[in-house]
């Protein structure tokens, strides 16, 4: 089945630095790439996803981009503010139902 | 829309006790999703139902575990009989289909 792995497991910035956030899966079939984003105590929220017929995605201060040959996809946040710190989840599908989540990666930024 | 909606919010039970999570998808979503989230194992899928049908269970850890799906607005998760273990926070997510999930407030769970 299906596996994905998530680096850096921890991630701190200085407020405004960009932060970057890598994962690779193993299943070449997947065609859908969520971020979730899951403040302390709070649910998982959907950021942005990516499907694979599109190598890039942006929107605002956050963009993802994919590699469909080396099966990886990452998480860009630019300008980072203190708002921005939370555990973000990457996850990857096959055919869109059923999501395979990364280990999580826990991001502080520091004003 | 109020969302998904899961109850309780917080379960305290003892070993060896029956626990029963609840949970109202989004009306019009076909996609329900049941997770269990600790620290050491991550955000794992246990299973998941499409127009009240089970899909894939492969997740749930074993026969202590069963949920059900009676109706397209109500499914619930059961473990009989609980263990510390089971401790974890266990969120509903509901879909409609082939895009975001939208992820319940979770229940608590801590087994004595």
């Amino acid at each position: 089945g299906e596996n994905v792995e998530q680096h850096p497991s921890t991630l701190s910035v200085q407020e405004g630095d960009s932060a970057v956030i890598k994962c690779t899966y193993s299943d070449s079939a997947s065609n859908y790439f969520p971020w979730y984003k899951q403040e302390l105590g709070k649910r998982p929220q959907l950021i942005i996803d990516i499907r694979s017929n599109v190598g890039e995605k942006k929107d605002q201060r956050i963009a993802v981009t994919l590699n469909k040959t080396a099966k990886h996809f990452s998480l860009h946040i630019t300008e980072t503010q203190p708002e921005d710190s939370a555990v973000y989840f990457c996850a990857a599908s096959i055919n869109t139902d059923k999501l395979i989540f990364g280990t999580g990666t826990r991001l502080q930024v520091f004003p | 829309d109020a969302g998904v909606i899961q109850s309780p919010r917080h379960e305290v039970t003892e070993m060896g006790q029956e626990v029963t999570l609840r949970c109202k998808p989004i009306s019009g979503h076909d996609y329900l999703f049941w997770y269990r989230q600790t620290m050491m194992r991550g955000l794992e899928l246990l299973i998941y139902f499409n127009n009240n049908v089970p899909i894939d269970d492969s997740g749930m850890p074993e026969d202590r575990f069963s949920a059900k799906m009676p109706n397209a607005s109500f499914s619930t998760l059961k473990i009989q009989p609980s263990e510390p273990r089971d401790s974890a926070v266990y969120f509903c997510a509901s879909s409609p289909g082939g895009h975001e999930q939208f992820f319940g407030p979770g229940t608590r769970l801590t087994v004595l």
